[in-house]
Protein backbone atom coordinates (compact mmCIF):
# COMPACT_ATOMS: atom_id res chain seq x y z
CA UNK A 1 0.00 0.00 0.00
CA UNK A 2 1.56 3.45 -0.97
CA UNK A 3 0.84 6.95 -0.05
CA UNK A 4 -1.35 8.26 3.11
CA UNK A 5 -3.82 6.07 4.48
CA UNK A 6 -6.73 7.51 7.27
CA UNK A 7 -9.27 5.18 9.56
CA UNK A 8 -12.26 5.47 9.73
CA UNK A 9 -13.24 7.49 7.05
CA UNK A 10 -16.65 8.27 8.80
CA UNK A 11 -17.04 8.78 12.45
CA UNK A 12 -20.16 9.57 14.51
CA UNK A 13 -19.42 10.48 18.29
CA UNK A 14 -21.32 11.42 20.90
CA UNK A 15 -20.05 14.55 22.71
CA UNK A 16 -18.71 12.12 25.69
CA UNK A 17 -17.24 9.92 23.72
CA UNK A 18 -13.49 9.21 23.20
CA UNK A 19 -11.90 7.80 19.80
CA UNK A 20 -8.98 7.85 17.50
CA UNK A 21 -8.14 9.18 14.16
CA UNK A 22 -5.54 6.93 12.70
CA UNK A 23 -3.03 8.49 9.58
CA UNK A 24 -0.33 5.54 8.38
CA UNK A 25 2.54 7.28 5.67
CA UNK A 26 4.22 4.86 3.41
CA UNK A 27 6.34 7.42 1.85
CA UNK A 28 9.09 7.72 4.17
CA UNK A 29 8.25 11.14 4.55
CA UNK A 30 9.78 13.17 8.19
CA UNK A 31 7.10 15.30 8.45
CA UNK A 32 3.26 14.87 9.71
CA UNK A 33 0.27 17.17 9.71
CA UNK A 34 -3.05 17.37 11.20
CA UNK A 35 -5.55 19.36 9.33
CA UNK A 36 -9.38 20.71 9.85
CA UNK A 37 -11.47 21.53 6.79
CA UNK A 38 -14.87 22.65 7.50
CA UNK A 39 -17.48 23.91 5.31
CA UNK A 40 -16.79 27.36 3.76
CA UNK A 41 -13.43 28.12 5.78
CA UNK A 42 -9.52 27.82 4.33
CA UNK A 43 -7.97 24.38 5.58
CA UNK A 44 -6.49 24.58 9.05
CA UNK A 45 -3.20 23.37 10.20
CA UNK A 46 -4.27 21.91 13.22
CA UNK A 47 -0.55 20.21 14.30
CA UNK A 48 3.12 19.31 12.90
CA UNK A 49 5.44 16.80 13.63
CA UNK A 50 8.99 16.53 12.14
CA UNK A 51 10.65 13.11 13.19
CA UNK A 52 7.99 12.59 15.41
CA UNK A 53 8.37 15.25 17.30
CA UNK A 54 5.85 18.33 17.58
CA UNK A 55 7.03 21.42 16.17
CA UNK A 56 3.36 23.24 16.04
CA UNK A 57 0.06 23.04 17.54
CA UNK A 58 -1.90 25.74 16.27
CA UNK A 59 -3.91 27.18 19.49
CA UNK A 60 -5.67 24.18 19.46
CA UNK A 61 -7.85 22.82 22.35
CA UNK A 62 -6.98 20.16 23.91
CA UNK A 63 -10.24 17.82 23.78
CA UNK A 64 -7.89 17.34 20.47
CA UNK A 65 -4.47 15.07 21.40
CA UNK A 66 -2.22 14.28 19.14
CA UNK A 67 0.03 11.62 19.21
CA UNK A 68 3.55 10.59 16.84
CA UNK A 69 4.94 7.25 17.82
CA UNK A 70 7.09 7.19 15.07
CA UNK A 71 7.31 9.09 11.75
CA UNK A 72 4.76 6.81 9.89
CA UNK A 73 2.30 6.99 12.17
CA UNK A 74 -0.33 10.10 13.18
CA UNK A 75 -2.97 9.75 15.68
CA UNK A 76 -5.46 12.47 16.75
CA UNK A 77 -7.31 11.23 19.88
CA UNK A 78 -10.58 13.16 20.58
CA UNK A 79 -13.00 13.29 23.85
CA UNK A 80 -15.58 15.23 24.89
CA UNK A 81 -16.03 17.42 21.58
CA UNK A 82 -18.43 19.81 20.59
CA UNK A 83 -20.70 19.68 17.51
CA UNK A 84 -19.02 22.77 15.77
CA UNK A 85 -15.89 19.95 15.84
CA UNK A 86 -17.99 18.29 12.93
CA UNK A 87 -15.67 18.86 9.91
CA UNK A 88 -13.31 16.81 7.69
CA UNK A 89 -9.92 16.14 9.31
CA UNK A 90 -7.05 16.04 6.85
CA UNK A 91 -3.64 13.89 7.70
CA UNK A 92 -0.54 14.68 5.28
CA UNK A 93 3.03 14.33 5.05
CA UNK A 94 6.18 15.44 3.36
CA UNK A 95 9.56 15.10 2.78
CA UNK A 96 10.28 18.90 4.38
CA UNK A 97 7.97 21.78 5.60
CA UNK A 98 8.21 23.40 2.26
CA UNK A 99 7.42 20.66 -0.38
CA UNK A 100 4.34 19.18 -1.68
CA UNK A 101 2.64 17.84 1.21
CA UNK A 102 0.17 14.11 0.26
CA UNK A 103 -3.17 14.10 1.70
CA UNK A 104 -4.98 11.29 3.27
CA UNK A 105 -8.64 11.06 1.81
CA UNK A 106 -9.44 12.60 5.47
CA UNK A 107 -11.95 10.80 7.90
CA UNK A 108 -16.03 13.19 7.98
CA UNK A 109 -16.11 13.31 11.82
CA UNK A 110 -20.01 14.16 12.73
CA UNK A 111 -20.14 15.38 16.38
CA UNK A 112 -23.81 14.70 17.75
CA UNK B 1 -6.84 37.13 9.11
CA UNK B 2 -6.87 35.40 5.53
CA UNK B 3 -3.45 35.34 4.06
CA UNK B 4 -4.53 33.35 1.26
CA UNK B 5 -7.97 34.28 -0.31
CA UNK B 6 -9.73 32.91 -3.43
CA UNK B 7 -12.52 35.09 -4.00
CA UNK B 8 -14.76 33.23 -6.42
CA UNK B 9 -16.33 30.38 -5.03
CA UNK B 10 -17.45 28.64 -7.30
CA UNK B 11 -16.81 29.05 -11.61
CA UNK B 12 -18.37 27.25 -14.43
CA UNK B 13 -16.60 26.48 -18.00
CA UNK B 14 -17.30 25.24 -20.99
CA UNK B 15 -15.42 21.71 -22.13
CA UNK B 16 -12.79 22.75 -24.62
CA UNK B 17 -12.04 26.14 -23.22
CA UNK B 18 -9.87 27.60 -20.87
CA UNK B 19 -10.22 27.98 -17.14
CA UNK B 20 -8.85 30.63 -15.28
CA UNK B 21 -8.60 30.05 -11.45
CA UNK B 22 -6.96 33.19 -9.45
CA UNK B 23 -5.67 33.09 -5.94
CA UNK B 24 -4.76 36.39 -3.91
CA UNK B 25 -1.69 36.48 -0.94
CA UNK B 26 -1.54 39.15 1.63
CA UNK B 27 2.24 37.66 3.29
CA UNK B 28 5.16 39.52 1.26
CA UNK B 29 6.94 36.63 2.88
CA UNK B 30 5.63 34.05 1.21
CA UNK B 31 7.57 32.70 -1.60
CA UNK B 32 6.40 29.10 -2.55
CA UNK B 33 2.78 28.60 -3.91
CA UNK B 34 1.27 25.79 -4.94
CA UNK B 35 -2.59 24.48 -6.27
CA UNK B 36 -3.99 21.37 -4.95
CA UNK B 37 -7.20 19.57 -5.95
CA UNK B 38 -10.50 17.78 -4.51
CA UNK B 39 -12.93 15.56 -5.37
CA UNK B 40 -15.37 14.83 -3.28
CA UNK B 41 -14.69 12.36 -0.69
CA UNK B 42 -10.89 12.51 -1.08
CA UNK B 43 -8.16 14.58 0.25
CA UNK B 44 -6.48 17.10 -1.58
CA UNK B 45 -3.84 16.22 -4.47
CA UNK B 46 -1.10 18.34 -5.44
CA UNK B 47 -1.23 19.26 -8.67
CA UNK B 48 1.38 22.22 -9.47
CA UNK B 49 3.81 24.42 -7.80
CA UNK B 50 5.72 27.76 -8.45
CA UNK B 51 8.69 29.02 -6.65
CA UNK B 52 8.79 33.03 -6.71
CA UNK B 53 11.85 33.20 -8.56
CA UNK B 54 9.54 32.33 -11.58
CA UNK B 55 6.78 34.00 -13.06
CA UNK B 56 5.14 31.03 -14.50
CA UNK B 57 5.24 27.55 -14.78
CA UNK B 58 3.60 24.46 -17.30
CA UNK B 59 2.70 21.55 -16.70
CA UNK B 60 0.95 19.87 -19.34
CA UNK B 61 -2.49 20.89 -19.68
CA UNK B 62 -2.10 23.24 -16.31
CA UNK B 63 -0.03 26.44 -16.05
CA UNK B 64 0.61 28.71 -13.27
CA UNK B 65 1.41 32.41 -13.30
CA UNK B 66 2.35 34.22 -10.25
CA UNK B 67 2.36 38.26 -10.42
CA UNK B 68 4.78 39.25 -7.35
CA UNK B 69 4.15 42.96 -7.27
CA UNK B 70 0.31 42.35 -7.04
CA UNK B 71 0.56 39.12 -4.76
CA UNK B 72 -1.91 37.39 -6.98
CA UNK B 73 -1.51 33.76 -8.59
CA UNK B 74 -3.58 32.27 -11.19
CA UNK B 75 -4.22 28.60 -12.69
CA UNK B 76 -5.08 28.18 -16.28
CA UNK B 77 -6.64 24.62 -17.54
CA UNK B 78 -6.43 24.46 -21.23
CA UNK B 79 -8.54 22.68 -22.73
CA UNK B 80 -11.00 22.06 -19.85
CA UNK B 81 -12.42 18.40 -19.72
CA UNK B 82 -15.19 17.45 -17.25
CA UNK B 83 -12.57 15.54 -14.74
CA UNK B 84 -11.34 18.93 -14.00
CA UNK B 85 -14.50 19.49 -12.44
CA UNK B 86 -13.37 19.38 -8.71
CA UNK B 87 -12.09 22.54 -6.58
CA UNK B 88 -9.10 23.82 -6.65
CA UNK B 89 -6.67 25.21 -3.49
CA UNK B 90 -4.23 27.58 -3.31
CA UNK B 91 -1.74 27.24 -0.65
CA UNK B 92 0.90 29.42 0.10
CA UNK B 93 4.24 29.60 2.04
CA UNK B 94 7.57 30.79 3.19
CA UNK B 95 11.29 29.78 3.92
CA UNK B 96 11.44 32.19 6.92
CA UNK B 97 10.90 30.89 10.36
CA UNK B 98 7.31 31.13 10.66
CA UNK B 99 5.91 30.81 7.56
CA UNK B 100 7.16 27.47 6.60
CA UNK B 101 3.53 25.67 7.12
CA UNK B 102 1.21 25.65 3.67
CA UNK B 103 -1.32 28.47 4.48
CA UNK B 104 -4.74 27.50 1.95
CA UNK B 105 -7.57 29.59 0.63
CA UNK B 106 -11.30 28.50 0.51
CA UNK B 107 -11.16 26.79 -2.80
CA UNK B 108 -12.87 27.31 -5.80
CA UNK B 109 -15.61 24.90 -7.45
CA UNK B 110 -14.82 24.57 -10.78
CA UNK B 111 -17.80 22.78 -13.11
CA UNK B 112 -16.70 22.15 -16.77
CA UNK B 113 -19.84 21.33 -18.78
CA UNK B 114 -19.75 19.15 -21.51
Amino acid sequence: ETGVTQTPRHLVMGMTNKKSLKCEQHLGHNAMYWYKQSAKKPLELMFVYNFKEQTENNSVPSRFSPECPNSSHLFLHLHTLQPEDSALYLCASSQDRISEAFFGQGTRLTVV
Amino acid sequence: DQQVKQNSPSLSVQEGRISILNCDYTNSMFDYFLWYKKYPAEGPTFLISISSIKDKNEDGRFTVFLNKSAKHLSLHIVPSQPGDSAVYFCAASGSNFGNEKLTFGTGTRLTIIP
